[in-house]
């Protein structure tokens, strides 16, 4: 069955610094998600994604987030400096079609960690 | 407030019981999902009902929605260990594409 895959599983970096998550979602899906969840708290809205250009984003989601559809199959969430508070589980997530009709589905997420 | 609210917030019952778990939220809905997380684990899908869908079956897992209410419930029959799990309702709002999930509920199910 196909699946929304992410690397690395867990990242640390020091504050400051930049880091790229990566996913590659499910090869026939057009919308691409990324969420986060800080430890013990809920799933959150961070942004989604179709035909290359943002379609919606979060308050979260400020001037120190990017993402990025590179190449046909990867899907990437940069955080230019990252913060202690950005220390979280991200998950990235792809639907077949558009939110209000389709299942999306979720990666494994990457634990980021910011010290 | 929040969109999607689970109640109760943990819940815990002996291996063969039912676990019924509830969400609520406030605007109008094209569809809402439910999700299963195992502890720092990723989220896994389990079902979508449609707005117009009032009840939907998958396995032991049974959803019911009732939009004039704006709740929905997840009904796991037949519980076991491995059900142990938080549980996610997540609904789209209709205005947009921001995808809202619940606190969730902690389901504990003892052997």
């Amino acid at each position: 069955e196909p699946e929304v895959t992410q690397t690395p599983s867990h990242q640390v970096t020091q504050m400051g610094q930049e880091v790229i998550l990566r996913c590659v979602p499910i090869s026939n899906h057009l919308y691409f998600y990324w969420y986060r969840q800080i430890l013990g708290q809920k799933v959150e809205f961070l942004v989604s994604f179709y035909n290359n250009e943002i379609s919606e984003k979060s308050e979260i989601f400020d001037d120190q987030f990017s993402v990025e559809r590179p190449d046909g199959s990867n899907f990437t969430l940069k955080i230019r400096s990252t913060k202690l508070e950005d220390s979280a589980m991200y998950f990235c997530a792809s639907s077949e079609g558009w939110q209000g009709i389709s299942e999306q589905y979720f990666g494994p997420g990457t634990r980021l960690t910011v010290t | 407030s929040q969109q999607g609210e689970e109640d109760p917030q943990a819940l815990s019952i002996q291996e063969g019981e039912n676990a019924t778990m509830n969400c609520s939220y406030k605007t109008s809905i094209n569809n809402l999902q439910w999700y299963r997380q195992n502890s720092g684990r990723g989220l896994v899908h389990l079902i979508l009902i449609r707005s117009n869908e009032r009840e939907k079956h998958s396995g032991r897992l049974r959803v019911t929605l009732d939009t004039s209410k704006k709740s929905s419930s997840l009904l796991i029959t037949a519980s076991r260990a491995a059900d142990t799990a938080s549980y996610f309702c997540a609904t789209d709002a209709d205005y947009g594409q921001n995808f809202v999930f619940g606190p969730g509920t902690r389901l504990s199910v003892l052997p």
